[in-house]
């Protein structure tokens, strides 16, 4: 099946700083992929869709100044959350759903998540 | 205003028997409906989804089952193995390629 894969799974960096989390489609091409955060024993929130050569789409309640994103090819998205905090620490997950009729079906496929621990 | 709604926060059966994990939903909209498996720590992974065309879909020891007039779908799986534990979440979307909308989750365990 189609793979995402998220780099890196696991960090931890000082409060201040700034951490660049990537994801990628690694066997198929990606128009739009999506940020998800997931809280302890809380469902995944969307935090924002990824659009290849366009700006992003922010839900509401996430400050596009803080997580940003940038899509630069069909393949490649990246999550910069910058100036981290403490209660930026979470599980961020990326997905990516096929361009229509590259497959069979339109499930998204789930990188393996990163945990940011921000101390 | 949540849009997909797993009530029970967590299920328990026992091996071999049944496990129905239910999912309710508020947007008429929605139209493609989906499954997916999670352990801790892990990104989840697909397991199986129905088209709003549909009232049935099954997949080797998963079905799904989707009833549009109540807004309801539920997955079943028989029969059930310890692997099995994990959280299960329901999601729906509508159009392709657009956001998918996450129920909370549910805890599935299956005692031995």
């Amino acid at each position: 099946g189609a793979v995402v894969s998220q780099h890196p799974s696991w960090v931890i960096c000082k409060s201040g700083t700034s951490v660049k989390i990537e994801c990628r489609s690694l066997d198929f091409q990606a128009t739009t992929m999506f940020w998800y955060r997931q809280f302890p024993k809380q469902s995944l929130m969307l935090m924002a869709t990824s659009n290849e050569g366009s700006k992003a789409t922010y839900e509401q309640g996430v400050e596009k100044d803080k997580f940003l994103i940038n899509h630069a090819s069909l393949t490649l998205s990246t999550l910069t959350v910058t100036s981290a905090h403490p209660e930026d620490s979470s599980f961020y997950i990326c997905s990516a759903r096929m361009i229509a009729g590259q497959g069979p079906n339109t499930e998204a496929f789930f990188g393996q998540g990163t945990r940011l621990t921000v101390v | 205003d949540q849009q997909v709604k797993q009530n029970s926060p967590s299920l328990s059966v026992q091996e071999g028997r049944i496990s129905i994990l239910n999912c309710d939903y508020t947007n008429s909209m929605f139209d493609y409906f989906l499954w997916y498996k999670k352990y801790p720590a892990e990104g989840p992974t697909f397991l199986i989804s129905i088209s709003s065309i549909k009232d049935e879909n099954e997949d080797g020891r998963f079905t799904v089952f989707l009833n549009k007039s109540a807004k309801h779908l539920s997955l079943h799986i028989v029969p059930s193995q310890p692997g099995d534990s994990a959280v299960y979440f329901c999601a729906a979307s509508w159009g392709a390629n657009s956001k998918l909308t996450f129920g909370k989750g549910i805890t599935l365990s299956v005692r031995p």
